[in-house]
């Protein structure tokens, strides 16, 4: 079964330092999506992506945040000057529509800890 | 954000018995509801959903069940097995014509006992 693939597994950052978080969408997928779930916390909506621009971003993505599908497999999830409060697992998701019942498929995360 | 909420962070049964999930919402624009399920080091594995033209989805082991005037939903899985000891959220999307970003509620991790 297809799958959603994320790399690195784990990423280990100084504070202040950018990051890139990669991910590969389903290949007939044409929606992606950014959550992150903090320690303890729910898993929250950051940014979707349609036709090579964002279509929707919550609050939490601010300037420090960014994305890109920079060819037709990759898509990738930037945080330009790192906060330790941006520890989390990240996690991409992708649907091959925008409908409620084209449900999402996520991939098993980034771990991402700021030092 | 309260849209979602699961207000039993754990649930334990025996393997065989049955586990019931619950799960409640605020916005009543919600149309669309799904369950995940996910273990530890892994991302959430879409499981079932229901519409809320409906008030039941059945899908061999797991059915949920949707309550509208309750604003309440839940999950069951019957016979209960080992291996569905896993986080499960219920999650909504607000569908818009670019994408649904989804709500998730905070989870409830579910362990059977053999």
């Amino acid at each position: 079964e297809p799958e959603v693939t994320q790399t690195p597994s784990h990423q280990v950052t100084q504070m202040g330092q950018e990051v890139i978080l990669r991910c590969v969408p389903i290949s007939n997928h044409l929606y992606f999506y950014w959550y992150r779930q903090i320690l303890g916390q729910k898993v929250e909506f950051l940014v979707s992506f349609y036709n090579n621009e964002i279509s929707e971003k919550s609050e939490i993505f601010d300037d420090q945040f960014s994305v890109e599908r920079p060819d037709g497999s990759n898509f990738t999830l930037k945080i330009r000057s790192t906060k330790l409060e941006d520890s989390a697992m990240y996690f991409c998701a992708s649907s091959p529509g925008p409908l409620s019942n084209q449900p999402q498929h996520f991939g098993d995360g980034t771990r991402l800890s700021i030092l | 954000d309260q849209q979602v909420k699961q207000n039993s962070p754990s649930l334990s049964v025996q393997e065989g018995r049955i586990s019931i999930l619950n799960c409640d919402y605020t916005n009543s624009m919600f149309d669309y509801f799904l369950w995940y399920k996910k273990y530890p080091a892994e991302g959430p594995t879409f499981l079932i959903s229901i519409s809320s033209i409906k008030d039941k989805n059945e899908d061999g082991r797991f059915t949920v069940f949707l309550n509208k005037s309750a604003k309440h939903l839940s999950l069951h899985i019957v016979p209960s097995q080992p291996g569905d000891s896993a986080v499960y959220f219920c999650a909504a999307p607000r569908t818009e014509t670019s994408g649904s970003r989804l709500t998730f509620g905070e989870g409830t991790q579910l362990t059977v006992n053999p």
